[in-house]
Formats: structure tokens, sequence, C-alpha cells
């Protein structure tokens, strides 16, 4: 059974950091392009972040360009998404997602880690 | 950027059909996803490249996809599809994932 478990949301102040993961099992995680889609509250889809199989193809939302990074440990079969100068509109409940190449179908999904952005 | 554009909500009686619509600029042309979403769930995906379906999914969900619109359909529709759909694609262009801003299927 595949599974993606996010961890690493939790409240933070403005202009702060945050480092978010998500451990995958059940699939040759090494075969999989994996994304960060995120979901204000009450709102819908938005694509954050995403990295090919080896860390060779990265590509960033235009909101979060220049702040976020993301990277994973083959090794290890997880995915991180470092988190800077966050700000308000950055809350949002973030899915750790799993596409058997980069750019195919999201077919695997964790359930989220929620992130709040607040004074 | 690429565009995508769903009307925001369906309403169907149980046992009829449901047609969700996404509209984007030839977008005949590009493979599109659609994933449903249940209230405090994660999405899921029900169709990819335009009418492929997933290990699983019944197979009352279809999907097309010519020109300027894709369609998800949902025949026999019951109170389990009543979810948030949300049409996605891939834009070359910018190199992003692009979703559209959700459909609300409700039962009635």
């Amino acid at each position: 059974e595949v599974q993606l478990v996010e961890s690493g949301g939790r409240e933070v102040r403005p202009g702060g950091s945050l480092r978010l993961s998500c451990e995958a099992s059940g699939i040759k995680f090494d075969d999989y392009g994996m994304h960060w889609v995120r979901q204000s509250p009450g709102k819908g889809l938005e694509w954050v972040a995403g990295i090919n199989w080896n860390g060779g193809r990265i590509g960033y939302a235009d909101s979060v360009k220049g702040r976020c990074t993301i990277s994973r440990d083959n090794a290890k079969t997880s995915l991180y998404l470092q988190m800077d100068s966050l700000r308000a509109e950055d809350t949002a409940l973030y899915f750790c997602a799993g596409a058997r190449g980069y750019t195919s179908p999201l077919s695997a999904w964790g359930h989220g880690t929620l992130v709040t952005v607040s004074s | 950027s690429y565009v995508l554009t769903q009307s925001p909500s369906v309403s169907v009686a149980p046992g009829q059909t449901a047609k969700i619509t996404c509209g984007g600029n030839n977008i005949g042309h590009k493979p599109v996803q659609w994933y449903q979403q249940k209230p405090g769930q994660a999405p899921v995906l029900v169709i990819y490249d335009d009418s492929g379906r997933p290990s699983g999914i019944p197979d009352r969900f279809s999907g097309s996809n010519s020109g300027n619109t894709a369609t998800l359909t949902i025949s026999r529709v019951d109170a389990g599809d009543e979810a948030d759909y949300y049409c996605q694609v891939w834009d070359s262009t910018s190199d992003h994932y692009v979703f559209g801003a959700g459909a609300k299927v409700t039962v009635l």
C-alpha cells in the first residue's frame, strides 16, 4: 500500500522558517517525481514545487520562488520543503504528492501537514 | 500562465448524470487529469490523460477532452460522489502543474 506521510507543519510567525518532510513507503521512491501541493483554508489546490527522481529537474510556483527549496533523499525515501520568509498567505495544508514521471498525473497523495503563519 | 476555468458547482439527483467542465485555451492538446476531494481528505486521482481510469475507480467516471473544453462525467451518481472535483494539466510553457479552481458536486 502506498503511503506518503507529511510532517513538520506548525504555527510560525511571519518572516519565520519551516522545514516540511514527507516519508514514502509502498512505492519505488526513485521511480517517482515528487511534488508539494497546498490548499489554503476553504480554497482550491495550488502546486507549490516539484522535483524529478534524481533532483536534476526542479520547479517552483511563482508565489514561492526564492523563498522555498525542495529536495529529496532517495536513500531515506523522503521529500522535503524548506520554507523561508513565510507570509500569512502561505497558511495552508501542504500535501506531498507523487507522480510516475515529473509531469505525470499525481497518483499518490499524503494527508497533508498544516502550516499556519500568524503573528 | 495557463488558466483553467471550472464551473463552480453542480447539483444532481441520485441516479442521474453529473457533468463538470474545465475550460482552457486549446486544452484539447493537453492531457487532462481530474481529482476528487471529499471534505477533510486528500485528493484522489479519478481520471488521467483525458479518459484513463486508475485501478479502483468505478467506470461510472469518464472523461473527454476536445477543443477548449475537457469534461468529467459521473454517471448514476450516488451520495458517495459528493465532493470537490479539480481538473489539472501540465503547462509546458511555465513548467508548472496548473489546477482549476474546483467544482463542488452536490447530490440532492
